[in-house]
Parts: structure tokens; sequence; C-alpha cells
């Protein structure tokens, strides 16, 4: 099994809205990520937690906030974001970092 | 500086013809691997290449990893519309992972 799940598919949201992605994988994974991506361009890394801790924070501004619960779970909290922030949102693993890594179908989001 | 660049940037063509994508770096990789993405969903893994000079095929798509291993390139033969997509190019080297700059492909029936 070779899957990765996030919820949800789609996110409308005001810039004052607090929400969350949310991204699952049971493959044992110990690196999980955070990527941005506008069309047609290749995916921005934001963020990478390794062994359920943050090791990579790619200058990300604040209003994106990860976390990662356990090994299996990794979740976005988004607050006051900007038009700008709208893109597709990926979250994907890999067994322990800098090898392939597997990505989930996405969340489109649209901040209004 | 993208580590990894792509060509051609942009590819349209009729269907059954054949084609060929670039990645390359000045970098060496111990593998790099190849994604296909429609548009609005997640890159799915086409193939994982690790041996420098390896040649792997998947049904119509011919994968080849550089002696060096720091280039690969990607030959569909007889394209579909069903090809139609982003193929990215990806690998890790040093403590990173990095995207290839991307090759959105339209096959037209």
């Amino acid at each position: 099994d070779t899957e990765v799940t996030q919820t949800p598919k789609h996110l409308v949201m005001g810039m004052t809205n607090k929400k969350s992605l949310k991204c699952e994988q049971h493959m044992g994974h110990r690196a999980m990520y955070w990527y941005k991506q506008k069309a047609k361009k290749p995916p921005e890394l934001m963020f990478v937690y390794s062994y359920e801790k943050l090791s990579i924070n790619e200058s990300v501004p604040s209003r994106f906030s990860p976390e990662c619960p356990n090994s299996s779970l990794l979740n976005l909290h988004l607050h006051a974001l900007q038009p700008e922030d709208s893109a597709l949102y990926l979250c994907a693993s890999s067994q322990f970092g800098r090898e392939t890594q597997y990505f989930g179908p996405g969340t489109r989001l649209l901040v209004l | 500086t993208q580590l990894l660049e792509q060509s051609p940037q942009f590819l349209s063509i009729q269907e059954g013809e054949n084609l060929t994508v670039y990645c390359n770096s000045s970098s060496v990789f111990s593998s790099l691997q190849w994604y296909r993405q429609e548009p609005g969903e997640g890159p799915v893994l086409l193939v994982t290449v690790v041996t420098g000079g390896e040649v792997k095929k998947l049904k119509r798509l011919t994968f080849q990893f550089g002696d060096a291993r720091k280039d690969s390139s990607l030959h569909i033969t007889a394209a579909q519309p069903g090809d139609t997509g982003l193929y990215l190019c990806a690998g890790g080297t040093g403590n990173q992972f990095y995207f290839g700059t991307g090759t959105s492909l339209t096959v037209i029936p």
C-alpha cells in the first residue's frame, strides 16, 4: 500500500478564517512533507518532518503552522491567509528522507 | 538556479507521435524519480532509477538514467491523450530532495 490520504479535497476560506489540512500515511514512513504548488509549476517545499520532528522550514510565513501528532499524521494549520496563498497543497512521505516520495491527492485551497 | 533542469518546458503533439523529455543536472543523484501529475491531483510516481546507465520500461514509457547519474530521460512511444499531464523528475542529493522544472505535455487526439 503506497497511499497517502489528504483531507479536505477542496477548501475555500476567507482571510480571517482558521482551518486545517490533514494528511495520513500508513506505510511506516518516518519522513513527511508539505508542499505548495501553483499551476503547471513544480511543487515548492514548505516543511519536512523527520521522525516526528520538524527538520526543515523553508522560510514559510507564520500564518502556516505545521503539526505532526504522530508518525502517521501531519497537519497544516492555516490562519489569516492571503489570496496569493491560493494553491494546491500536497502532502508526501518517504521512508527516511531524500529517497522516493509518495504524494497524496492534494488539497485545492482558495483564499477569498 | 534549479538543480534539475527539464526540457522542453512545454510540448504539444499529435496522438501517435513519439517524444522525449530530458532531465539534466550538474550534480550526482543517488536515484531519480519520474512523476506524472494531472491538473488538481497529486504527482503519481512512475519509476525510480538507481543505477547509472539503467533503462526501465513501463508499457510505452522508457526511462533512462545517465551513466554518471547526473541526468535522465523519459521517452514515450505512440503518445495517447491519456499521457497528457505535467511530468516531473525528482531526486535526492546531499540532505535535500529536488524537483525538476517540469514538462507540460499535451497530446491532441
